[in-house]
């Protein structure tokens, strides 16, 4: 079946734009995460929905970063004023209800210039 | 806090030695531990997970791990190394009886040498 799928898979944008980074879970999965994956920092966990309950937000690093998630499906990863800090691979992963492996998608990769 | 420490950013194994890949964590109580490999330009694929039971566990590609409670340990092991198993590889953690964040190693990036 099909996999996690994430679009843009690149994007480059300006210092100061907003740009939105889109991720499609595995159909029926209840969990959704986002995750940062930078030089610097490694792999960062930064938001996790799952299903209708209040989002864990705790990973965020700013303000400037936001998501939502919309049907219980698609997610919407935003970020505002972006900054060159925020260069990295973005990558969103799903899971099942109640089940613990997590389903990557390939990564949206941002430069911001 | 959970964190996760991985020995060694770089490894390299000619092809047909062994692989032994370090992961330890910390944690009050044992957290289910998975082992996660990247190729270039991909994202992350499970190669194999603990939760709860046998504490050896295989995984695909021929890669095993085994859960040392006494030494909070999770190394990955594979018998004899291939070209393929080029890569980079994740340990991660996450709080056990939760589907919750996964907190990650800083990873080791594998060479296979000819």
């Amino acid at each position: 079946g099909a996999g996690v799928s994430q679009s843009p898979s690149n994007k480059v944008t300006e210092k100061g734009k907003d740009v939105e980074l889109r991720c499609d879970p595995i159909s029926g999965h209840t969990a959704l995460y986002w995750y940062r994956q930078s030089l610097g920092q490694g792999l960062e966990f930064l938001i996790y929905f799952q299903g209708n309950s209040a989002p864990d937000k705790s990973g965020l690093p700013s303000d400037r970063f936001s998501a939502e998630r919309t049907g219980g499906s698609v997610s919407t990863l935003t970020i505002q004023r972006t900054q060159q800090e925020d260069s990295a691979v973005y990558l969103c992963a799903s899971s099942p209800e109640y089940q613990e492996t997590q389903y990557f998608g390939p990564g949206t990769r941002l430069l911001v210039l | 806090a959970q964190s996760v420490t991985q020995l060694g950013s770089h490894v390299s194994v000619s092809e047909g030695a062994l692989v032994l890949l370090r992961c330890n964590y910390s944690s009050s109580v044992p957290p289910y531990l998975f082992w996660y490999v990247q190729y270039p330009n991909q994202g992350l694929q499970l190669l194999l997970k603990y939760t709860t039971g046998a504490t050896l566990v295989k995984g695909i590609n021929g890669f095993e791990a085994e859960f040392k409670k006494s030494e909070t340990s999770f190394h990955l092991t594979k018998p004899s190394a291939h070209m393929s198993d080029a890569a980079e590889y994740f340990c991660a953690v996450s709080p056990s009886g939760a589907t919750n964040k996964l907190i990650f190693g800083t990873g080791t990036l594998l060479a296979v040498q000819p």
